[in-house]
């Protein structure tokens, strides 16, 4: 079974600052691998997705990932921290069910995203 | 204009009770799933769903019972509630069952069992 590890439950930024978001991947078959964002008692919202094509993806509010196969990683980063981006990020990896024709998304632990004025 | 949406946001229940939520999406998805959120924030499926037929079951207790009277729905009931099930619970679809184009959350339902 394919796995996501994300390095870091808590990272605190100032405003203004680069946020790097550590993510690891397990998986015995390209993955298509993915960044939500969740903000307080509000549902996941995808900020992107890596789905074998090019290998930095762009996403929604400025942020972007770079799909790392030699590190098995899909770090994200975005340049310059918001305080509206406060919230948890969680990294996410689809496969295939054995024996079905279904498939799943397993998710990292979950990183808390704290930006400082 | 909601893309999946669920209802109730909120519910709040006794023990030993026995209550649904509900789950409609209107992407034309072929393939719905119900994710549970723990106190610790972390998510895992509970189902998937594929024009109405199950896919994944996930090791659920039986107290557990989706339903998907069409490819659009997909409810989730549940019996004997107990206070371990209290958490959030998302139900999510995607078009293809790889989630090549994503997966689309809705908001929610927080439920808490006293």
């Amino acid at each position: 079974a394919q796995s996501v590890t994300q390095l870091g439950s808590h990272v605190s930024v100032s405003e203004g600052a680069l946020v790097l978001l550590r993510c690891n991947y397990s998986s015995s078959v390209p993955p298509y691998l993915f960044w939500y964002v969740q903000y307080p008692n509000q549902g996941l919202q995808l900020l992107l997705k890596y789905t074998s094509a090019a290998t930095l993806v762009k996403g929604i509010n400025g942020f972007e990932a770079e799909f790392k196969k030699s590190e098995t990683s899909f770090h994200l980063t975005k340049p310059s921290a918001h305080m509206s981006d406060a919230a948890e990020y969680f990294c996410a990896v689809s496969e295939w069910v054995a024996g079905t024709s279904g498939s799943r998304l397993t998710f990292g632990e979950g990183t808390q995203l704290t930006v400082n004025p | 204009d909601t893309a999946v949406s669920q209802t109730p946001k909120y519910l709040v229940t006794q023990m030993g009770n026995d209550k649904s939520i509900k789950c409609e999406q209107n992407l034309g998805h072929d393939t719905m799933y119900w994710y549970k959120q723990d106190s610790k924030k972390f998510l895992k499926i509970m189902f998937s769903y594929n024009n109405k037929e199950l896919i994944i079951n996930e090791t659920v207790p039986n107290r557990f019972s989706p339903k998907s009277p069409d490819k659009a729905h997909l409810n989730l009931h549940i019996n004997s509630l107990e206070l371990g099930d209290s958490a959030v619970y998302f139900c999510a679809s995607s078009q293809e069952g790889r989630g090549y184009y994503g997966y689309t959350f809705g908001s929610g339902t927080r439920l808490t069992v006293v």
